[in-house]
């Protein structure tokens, strides 16, 4: 079964605009991680976030947990036409031993 | 340092075949996952392997789909007489330790598109 959920499915802005995808989960976590997958490619791991934390940014990322809420967001700040990409959220699955993804937020910037 | 390799990256199959996906893991890694995805879909996890080891087989259908992580090679998911619901991207994701151990990263090929005709 599905542990995150990302919302909204597609999110279409401009250039220099900033990108916020919104995450939320079932389960208790020790950490959340984002992916980001270009089309017809793999996932490229983005960034990681622990359950004790609370944002954490890398460049123009900037990712905040709420583990009251279950939910996270991933920011992107002055979007570019290159970041157009799906991104998913992922956490483990209960036993531990693999990563679960959601559904994904396409995002779609245009020049 | 290579990433992880798949091949094929496209595959085309005709109902009743078998389906063989090979995916070599980054230098020094030695976990294995296997995750399809359909189109327009978010990633399922199918397998975890460690060498010669099926750890989690939680996500794999029952039947026709089967893995397999040997002491020498690349790991081999399996589809036996596939049929049209098969046609999927099949992706495979490393680590050099398993999540609880590691900094929980994965590390994913290209994948590799299994089309069912």
């Amino acid at each position: 079964s599905q542990q995150g959920e990302e919302d909204p499915q597609a999110l279409s802005i401009q250039e220099g605009e900033n990108a916020t995808m919104n995450c939320s989960y079932k389960t208790s976590i020790n950490n959340l991680q984002w992916y980001r997958q270009n089309s017809g490619r793999g996932l490229v791991h983005l960034i990681l976030i622990r359950s004790n934390e609370r944002e954490k940014h890398s460049g123009r990322l900037r990712v905040t947990l709420d583990t009251s809420k279950k939910s996270s967001s991933l920011l992107i700040t002055a979007s570019r036409a290159a970041d157009t990409a799906s991104y998913f959220c992922a956490t483990r699955n209960q036993a531990g031993t693999a990563l679960i993804f959601g559904k994904g937020t396409t995002l779609s910037v245009s020049s | 340092n290579a990433g992880v390799m798949q091949n094929p990256r496209h595959l085309v199959r005709r109902r009743g075949q078998e389906a063989r996906l090979r995916c070599s893991p980054m230098k020094g890694h030695s976990h294995v996952y296997w995750y399809r995805q359909l189109p327009e879909e978010g990633l399922k996890f199918m397998v975890y392997l460690q060498k010669e080891n099926i750890i989690d087989e939680s996500g794999m259908p029952k039947e026709r789909f089967s893995a397999e992580f040997p002491k020498e090679g690349p790991s081999i998911l399996r589809i036996q007489q596939v049929v049209r619901g098969d046609s999927a991207a099949y992706f495979c994701a490393s680590s050099p330790a398993g999540l609880p151990q590691g900094t929980g990263e994965l590390f994913f090929g290209e994948g590799s598109r299994l089309t069912v005709l």
